[in-house]
C-alpha cells in the first residue's frame, strides 16, 4: 500500500481481556517495527522484525506481550490478560530494509490502546 | 545503550520566528532520523541524515557524527510546525532505532 496501516485505529479493552492490533507495513518494506508511546511521553521500542524472524525482541515487556509476522507483510502484536498500564498508543513504523541497512521509517498511525 | 538527548525540551515561538533544536547522542551512529509527531499523534519522517547537511524548504539539519550531535533549523516557523520532533539514533549492530525524548515546540501567531 501507500503508506503503513495501523487497526484498529482506536480499541477500548476491559482488564484482563486478550487484544490484537495489526500493522500492514509498505508493500516491498522488509523490515518492520512496533514502538510504543505512553501519554506525553517518548517512543518505547518493543520488537523488530526482519521478514518473517524477529532478531531482537528485547523490548518486548513482559511475556503477555507477543508479535507475528507472516508472508514478510502483515504483523499482529497480541497483548493478553490486558492491564491498565498497557494503555498506549501502539505504532508501527516499517522501512525497506533492516539490520546492517540503514533506511528512514515510514510510522503508522498508531492504534490508540484504552484498557479499563 | 546510546543515550539520545534532546533540547530545549518544550520551546514557544512566535510565528515567522526562526529556531534549532539540537539532539546529542552517546555513541556512534550509523543511522540518525529526525521526527515530527503533530498534535493529532501522527510521526512523519523529516531527514534521515547520519552525517552532512540536508535542506528541505523551510527546514534543514545537520549532523556532525564525529562530534556525536545532530541539529534541526526550524527558518520562518508556521503554527503548523507545531508539535513533538524526535531524533532518532541507530549506533553499530544495534537493530533498533532508539528514540531522544523529544523537544515539544508550540507557534504562537
Amino acid at each position: 500500500g501507500a503508506g503503513v496501516s495501523q487497526s484498529p485505529s482506536n480499541k477500548v479493552t476491559e482488564k484482563g481481556k486478550d487484544v490484537e492490533l495489526r500493522c500492514d507495513p509498505i508493500s516491498g518494506h522488509t523490515a518492520l517495527y512496533w514502538y510504543r508511546q505512553s501519554l506525553g511521553q517518548g517512543l518505547e521500542f518493543l520488537i523488530y522484525f526482519q521478514g518473517n524472524s524477529a532478531p531482537d525482541k528485547s523490548g518486548l515487556p513482559s511475556d503477555r506481550f507477543s508479535a507475528e509476522r507472516t508472508g514478510g507483510s502483515v504483523s499482529t502484536l497480541t497483548i493478553q490478560r490486558t492491564q491498565q498500564e498497557d494503555s498506549a498508543v501502539y505504532l508501527c513504523a516499517s522501512s525497506l530494509a533492516g539490520g546492517a541497512s540503514n533506511y528512514g521509517y515510514t510510522f503508522g498511525s498508531g492504534t490508540r490502546l484504552t484498557v479499563v | 545503550g546510546i543515550q539520545v538527548e534532546q533540547s530545549p525540551p518544550d520551546l514557544i515561538l512566535q510565528e515567522g520566528a526562526n529556531s534549532t533544536l539540537r539532539c546529542n547522542f552517546s555513541d556512534s551512529v550509523n543511522n540518525l532520523q529526525w521526527f515530527h509527531q503533530n498534535p493529532w499523534g501522527q510521526l512523519i519522517n523529516l531527514f534521515y541524515i547520519p552525517s552532512g547537511t540536508k535542506q528541505n524548504g523551510r527546514l534543514s539539519a545537520t549532523t556532525v557524527a564525529t562530534e556525536r550531535y545532530s541539529l534541526l533549523y526550524i527558518s520562518s516557523s508556521q503554527t503548523t510546525d507545531s508539535g513533538v520532533y524526535f531524533c532518532a539514533v541507530k549506533a553499530g549492530g544495534y537493530q533498533k532505532v532508539t528514540f531522544g525524548t523529544g523537544t515539544k515546540l508550540q507557534v504562537i501567531p
